[in-house]
């Protein structure tokens, strides 16, 4: 079946530090990858998606991830961290082509530390 | 900026209710979603539409849910009648699907309380 797998469901990181999000995912095929933000109480935001090419693929807020296929991964960084980084983040993925569901990870809270 | 659009924001209403959900997708999408959050579930997706038509909804409690696009600039979600299970956050998401690719936008969300 397929699955999106998020081994943390709660980060805390000290402001300036450094952060990675994991995010491993289980399709028949490469599927198409996301990462979105949710802040408390609003929407999720896109931060970055990968369809194909260049498997370091760059997003706003100065977020990257990375495509690793040996591994089926998608992991998020970002090189420092800012308190307004605070929210959830959830990888997301869909199979290619035509109509594909969005199979969501449960989410990952961030928590920063001043 | 475009964004995907959803009133109300927050609804407060009793057991029986009729609740009716908004969104206006982003201009020039051709796909239209509805999705529910709460914390027990998740993100469940409850329908699916592409050029207007419903393609999906086998997400959706088909006894008191229902969901329609009159027009490519408005989506409705209705539940008639409302029950306390029903308390969640709702979110529309459009996108453009294209040669087998699709990213999809979110709205705000409406979150709703039935009491």
């Amino acid at each position: 079946a397929q699955s999106v797998t998020q081994p943390d469901i709660h980060i805390t990181v000290s402001e300036g530090a450094s952060l990675e999000l994991r995010c491993n995912y289980s399709y028949g095929a490469t599927p198409y990858l996301f990462w979105y933000v949710q802040s408390p109480g609003q929407g999720l935001q896109l931060l970055l998606k990968y369809f194909s090419g260049d498997t370091l693929v760059q997003g706003i807020k100065g977020f990257e991830a990375e495509f690793k296929r040996s591994q089926s991964s998608f992991n998020l960084r970002k090189p420092s961290v800012h308190w307004s980084d605070a929210a959830e983040y959830f990888c997301v993925a869909r199979g290619v082509g035509g109509y594909n569901k969005l199979i969501f990870g449960a989410g990952t809270r961030l928590a920063v530390h001043p | 900026d475009a964004r995907v659009t959803q009133t109300p924001r927050h609804k407060v209403t009793e057991m029986g209710q009729e609740v009716t959900m908004r969104c206006q997708p982003i201009l020039g999408h051709n796909t239209v979603f509805w999705y529910r959050q709460t914390m027990m579930q998740g993100l469940e997706l409850l329908a699916y539409f592409r050029n207007r038509a419903p393609l999906d909804d086998s997400g959706m409690p088909k006894d008191r849910f229902s969901a329609e696009m009159p027009d490519a600039t408005l989506a409705t979600l209705k539940i008639q009648p409302s029950e306390p299970r029903d308390s969640a956050v709702y979110f529309c998401a459009s996108g453009w699907l294209a040669g087998g690719q699709e990213t999809q936008y979110f709205g705000p969300g409406t979150r709703l309380l039935v009491l």
